[in-house]
This record gives C-alpha cells, sequence and structure tokens, in this order.
C-alpha cells in the first residue's frame, strides 16, 4: 500500500557535524516530497520541498536528495546545532492540493 | 510562525462529550487540512477542503465531522468522544506553490477523561 517510511527511529550527532536522514517510500505517483520539523509540542514546521522531476534541492543548511530509482530521499543537515534537536518527517503527495502521506519520523538529538 | 492559528491550545473533556476545534488557514490560502497525532499512530489526515468544498477524506471516523467556511476558516466537530481521541489535532492550508507544501498551525491537545 501506500506509505512513506524513514530508515531509522533515532539519530545522535555531534554540534557541528553534518546530519543526514532518510526516508522511503513506496507511491511511485508521489509529484513531491516535502520534509517536516517537529520539535515538541509544536506542529510540523515546513523545511524544504522537492518535486519528483529533480533529484537534488538546497536550501539554507539543508539538502535534499531524491533517488527515485529507489525510491529513497534524504534530508542532509549542515553544521548541526543543537536547535536543530527535532522529530523530521518526510511526505509524499500527489497534484497540488493533495493530502499528504507521512513517515513515522526521525528523532535526531544533537550533543553539545 | 506558520500564519495558520488554531484555537483552542488545550481542551480536556470527558467521553461521549463533543468538541468543537477552529482553525485559520494563512492568508490567501484556500485549501484546509486535518491531522490527528496520537503516539501510536504519526500524523494521519482526516480531511480537506478547498475553497469551502470538501476536496479529501482520510481515516475520519463518522463521529468526526469539518466544515469551512466562506472566510475559509475551518472547524474540526468531534462527537460522542472516546479516551481513544485523545491526541494533537493539527490544521495545516496550502497556496497555490509550486508543491502542495502545507503549513502547519500549533495543534490543539485534545485530552478525553
Amino acid at each position: 500500500g501506500e506509505s512513506v517510511g524513514l530508515h531509522l527511529p533515532t539519530l545522535s550527532v555531534q554540534e557541528g557535524d553534518n546530519s543526514i536522514i532518510n526516508c522511503a517510500y513506496s507511491n511511485s505517483a508521489s509529484d513531491y516530497f516535502i520534509w517536516y520539523k517537529q520539535e515538541s509540542g509544536k506542529g510540523p514546521q515546513f523545511i524544504i520541498d522537492i518535486r519528483s522531476n529533480m533529484d537534488k534541492r538546497q536550501g539554507q543548511r539543508v539538502t535534499v536528495l531524491l533517488n527515485k530509482t529507489v525510491k529513497h530521499l534524504s534530508l542532509q543537515i549542515a553544521a548541526t546545532q543543537p536547535g536543530d534537536s527535532a522529530v523530521y518527517f518526510c511526505a509524499g503527495g500527489e497534484g497540488s492540493q493533495g493530502n499528504l502521506i507521512f513517515g513515522k519520523g526521525t528523532k535526531l538529538s544533537v550533543k553539545p | 510562525d506558520s500564519g495558520v492559528t488554531q484555537t483552542p491550545k488545550h481542551l480536556i473533556t470527558a467521553t461521549g462529550q463533543r468538541v468543537t476545534l477552529r482553525c485559520s488557514p494563512r492568508s490567501g490560502d484556500l485549501s484546509v487540512y486535518w491531522y490527528q497525532q496520537s503516539l501510536d499512530q504519526g500524523l494521519q489526515f482526516l480531511i480537506q477542503y478547498y475553497n469551502g468544498e470538501e476536496r479529501a477524506k482520510g481515516n475520519i471516523l463518522e463521529r468526526f465531522s469539518a466544515q469551512q467556511f466562506p472566510d475559509l476558516h475551518s472547524e474540526l466537530n468531534l462527537s460522542s468522544l472516546e479516551l481513544g481521541d485523545s491526541a494533537l489535532y493539527f490544521c495545516a492550508s496550502s497556496g497555490s506553490g509550486s508543491t502542495g507544501a502545507q503549513y502547519f498551525g500549533p495543534g490543539t491537545r485534545l485530552t478525553v477523561l
């Protein structure tokens, strides 16, 4: 069935290191993917999105890579900071106004 | 701040009761989505409205209903509440961006006792 899932439930990195959060998806019809960050007690916060016809997109300190061949995407965070500690979700969607299918989330912990 | 507002922030009620959650989308966004987040289920899509009309339905129980008003704010009505309905309820909105990126509100934490 349709699903978007994450490889690892938790990730611990040292402050200043780069973080890589992975996500696998099963729905080949997804037109785009989005990464969200959710801090405790808050709503998911949009980080970056990528259309399915792209394989890489960069933002401020973040890069999303999409490999459609193996149905995998990743979020790379450069120079990880304590403020990056949160749960990260990937989500896939179809069409410009469709609902999103979310993965379970990866908890990122940044050690000072 | 995403620009999406939700009220109330917290809601405590008893089983069997009915509650209404309110959401105001970002200025200009026509689509509103409702999600439920519980510890064991993650973020689950409930329902979507676009410019006042229901657009898509997800895992929404028959005890739950929603509507979107002419001013584009939306309400989620939860009735005959059960203990298992305790969760975070998020509203999100989207506009006419290149992807369907949705912007989430701060959520309403519902506790059913």
